[in-house]
């Protein structure tokens, strides 16, 4: 069965440090691969997403994050965080099986806390 | 402004009550999607709808009801019968398409006593 794993449920760094979230999946298939953040009380946004192409996917914020097929994860970093990056990050990758397309299988999360 | 609105923010029932929660989106998507969010449990998949007048039983159907009646609106009841209601639920849209990113609404925060 698919499954996507972040490695760190919380994450404290102190602000202008780089951070790194990680993210590992299962799938016997190609799939799309997703990151969201979301904020205290509120929906998610989507930071990025990878399809196909480069494995170097860059999104908003700052953010960006590698697809490396062999080791099946998606990373996601930011070289400078801000205590307004202060929230939980989702991972999320594609259903891989017919009728189900859009469908998203998220991982736990991860908090990260960015101190001043 | 286009997106998806959820209502209301916050929602207070006693045990055994039904309640239903409203999802409505501009954004012409032709999926729909209800999520529960548990601390530390991530997002996890209740029901979704690819197209009108149909939708599909997610990871955690029971206790839960949907109808989709009509493109830009997809209400989720929550039944007596679900055995912990208490929790955050999100809607969501997107087109019907793999890899297209899911659109989500601000979240219903349900409590139920």
């Amino acid at each position: 069965a698919q499954s996507v794993t972040q490695l760190d449920s919380q994450v404290p760094v102190f602000e202008e440090a780089p951070v790194e979230l990680r993210c590992n999946y299962s799938s016997s298939v190609s799939v799309y691969l997703f990151w969201y953040v979301q904020y205290p009380n509120q929906g998610l946004q989507l930071l990025l997403k990878y399809l196909s192409g480069s494995t170097l996917v860059k999104g908003i914020n700052g953010f960006e994050a590698e697809f490396n097929k062999s080791q099946t994860s998606f990373h996601l970093r930011k070289p400078s965080v801000h205590i307004s990056d202060t929230a939980e990050y989702f991972c999320a990758v594609s259903r891989d099986y017919g009728g189900s397309q859009g469908n998203l299988i998220f991982g736990k999360g991860t908090k990260l806390s960015v101190k001043p | 402004d286009g997106g998806i609105t959820q209502s209301p923010k916050y929602l207070f029932r006693k045990e055994g009550q039904n309640v239903t929660l409203s999802c409505e989106q501009n954004l012409n998507h032709d999926a729909m999607y209800w999520y529960r969010q548990d601390p530390g449990q991530g997002l996890r998949l209740i029901y979704y709808s690819q197209i009108v007048n149909d939708f599909q039983k997610g990871d955690i159907a029971e206790g839960y009801s949907v109808s989709r009646e009509k493109k830009e609106s997809f209400p989720l009841t929550v039944t007596s019968a679900q055995k912990n209601p208490t929790a955050f639920y999100l809607c969501a849209s997107s087109w019907q398409k793999g890899g297209n990113e899911q659109y989500f609404g601000p979240g219903t925060r349900l409590t139920v006593t």
